[in-house]
């Protein structure tokens, strides 16, 4: 199985800039997917990694080290729409379907 | 990106009751689409798989004939909670996997608000 761990909770302050972590333990790495949920809403796509490095999209960056089993999920000038559950999702072995962590809930105030 | 459509988004039902829920891909062929259940400040669990013009395979856990899933056509599948109980109430999401894709990623639907009386 997969042990997928990130922090319950964060917050922030508009305009500020966060990095939400995830640890995770699998064998057969095939993926990490970071999503964003907004309560009561379903997960929007945000970026997926499966090589080592940085990936960057506005203001949005996600991290990955496959030999430290962590990924990172920076949020640079925070807005308050940015106010949502961020979900780390990891893909294993063979299985095209990624298992998801419990989310972090960020709260973003002004 | 990719669209998903569910419907309806939110049903309230009696019960005993059965509740059917719909997923279509609306810009996409979907070979492939997944139900998952989410209780309040829970992670998405996976419920099952749906595949086009087979039988969907359910996770450990899940009762097949009491969630019914049906895939019949490329674009639609449909979930079908039988026999509804209080504790069946939850947020049903659906998503649907685009091979087209440059990730090969899986899009969701909106959701599905169901609360059982």
């Amino acid at each position: 199985g997969q042990n997928i761990d990130q922090p319950t909770e964060m917050t922030a302050t508009e305009g500020a800039i966060v990095q939400i972590n995830c640890t995770y333990q699998t064998s057969g790495f095939n993926g990490l997917f970071w999503y964003q949920q907004h309560a009561g809403e379903a997960p929007t796509f945000l970026s997926y990694n499966v090589l080592d490095g940085l990936e960057e999209k506005g203001r949005f960056s996600s991290f990955l080290s496959r030999s430290k089993g962590y990924s990172y999920l920076l949020l640079k000038e925070l807005q308050m729409k940015d106010s949502a559950s961020y979900l780390c999702a990891v893909r294993s072995g063979g299985s095209y379907i990624p298992t998801f962590g419990r989310g972090t809930s960020l709260i973003v105030h002004p | 990106g990719a669209v998903v459509s569910q419907h309806p988004s939110r049903v309230i039902c009696k019960s005993g009751t059965s509740v059917k829920i719909e997923c279509r891909s609306l810009d996409f062929q979907a070979t492939t689409m997944f139900w998952y259940r989410q209780f309040p400040k829970q992670s998405l669990m996976l419920m099952a798989t749906s595949n086009e013009g087979s039988k969907a395979t359910y996770e450990q856990g899940v009762e097949k004939d009491k969630f019914l899933i049906n895939h019949a056509s490329l674009t639609l599948s449909t979930l079908t909670v039988t026999s509804a109980h209080p504790e069946d109430s939850s947020f049903y999401i659906c998503s649907a996997r685009d091979l087209g894709a440059s990730t090969d990623t899986q899009y969701f639907g909106p959701g599905t608000r169901l609360t059982v009386l």
